[in-house]
């Protein structure tokens, strides 16, 4: 348990619906981050939220949208999406907005397929 | 942003210690090393960070090299569940502090 929370850890979706990816956490962490990771491939960064702002896109297609509400939540939120959209989409979160020398933590995951 | 070099795959028996390299010649002196590792199909797991100095923690020891362009991540008795992939990585001091993953080392731990 590192703290942070993603919901669903699953996530079956047809290529015309809309979901959305809920990642949480109650560390205190000033910025949060969404991975993406497909099958036997390293962590692609996609989104970097810093003191609630968004601080880099990796040219991500606009597909993909996220939301930052507030310092303890982060949203991935999905629509017309892909096949080759599935993968293992991972939230992290960290102080690394003002501090250097710190741990960023991982969520563990939702396993999105798309069909 | 700081690349880092490891290589793909490395065994290491059961009870021995694991030493895993890692290059990264073009850090920044304020840049520090960070070290992860992920069990399959997990959320990559926080092992030990260190900027100059060696550490050392309940799971690994970092060493790194004087001019700070390489660094070995050490466990000292791996066990089975110590096979996963683990990654090297130098972190971005702005932007988030974000943190760009390799592709890794893939660690077997064998009895």
């Amino acid at each position: 348990e590192t703290g942070v929370t993603q919901t669903p850890r699953h996530l079956v979706m047809g290529m015309t619906n809309k979901k959305s990816l809920k990642c949480e956490q109650h560390l205190g962490h000033n910025a949060m981050y969404w991975y993406k990771q497909s099958a036997k491939k390293p962590l692609e960064l996609m989104f970097v939220y810093s003191l609630e702002e968004r601080v880099e896109n990796n040219s991500v297609p606009s597909r993909f949208s996220p939301e930052c509400p507030n310092s303890s939540h982060l949203f991935l939120h999905l629509h017309t999406l892909q096949p080759e959209d599935s993968a293992l989409y991972l939230c992290a979160s960290s102080q690394g907005s003002t501090v250097s020398n710190t741990e960023a933590f991982f969520g563990q995951g939702t396993r999105l397929t798309v069909v | 942003d700081a690349k880092t070099t490891q290589p793909p795959s490395m065994d290491c028996a059961e009870g021995r210690a694991a030493n895993l390299p890692c290059n990264h010649s073009t850090i920044s002196g304020n840049e520090y090393v960070y070290w992860y590792r992920q069990i399959h199909s997990q959320g990559p797991q926080y092992i030990i960070h260190g900027l100059k100095n060696n550490e050392t923690n309940e799971m690994a020891s970092l060493i790194i090299t004087e001019d700070r362009k390489s660094s070995t991540l050490i466990l000292p008795h791996a066990t089975l569940r110590d096979t996963a992939v683990y990654y090297c990585i130098v972190r971005v001091v702005n932007q988030g502090g974000k943190l760009i993953f390799g592709q890794g080392t893939e660690l077997s731990v064998k009895p």
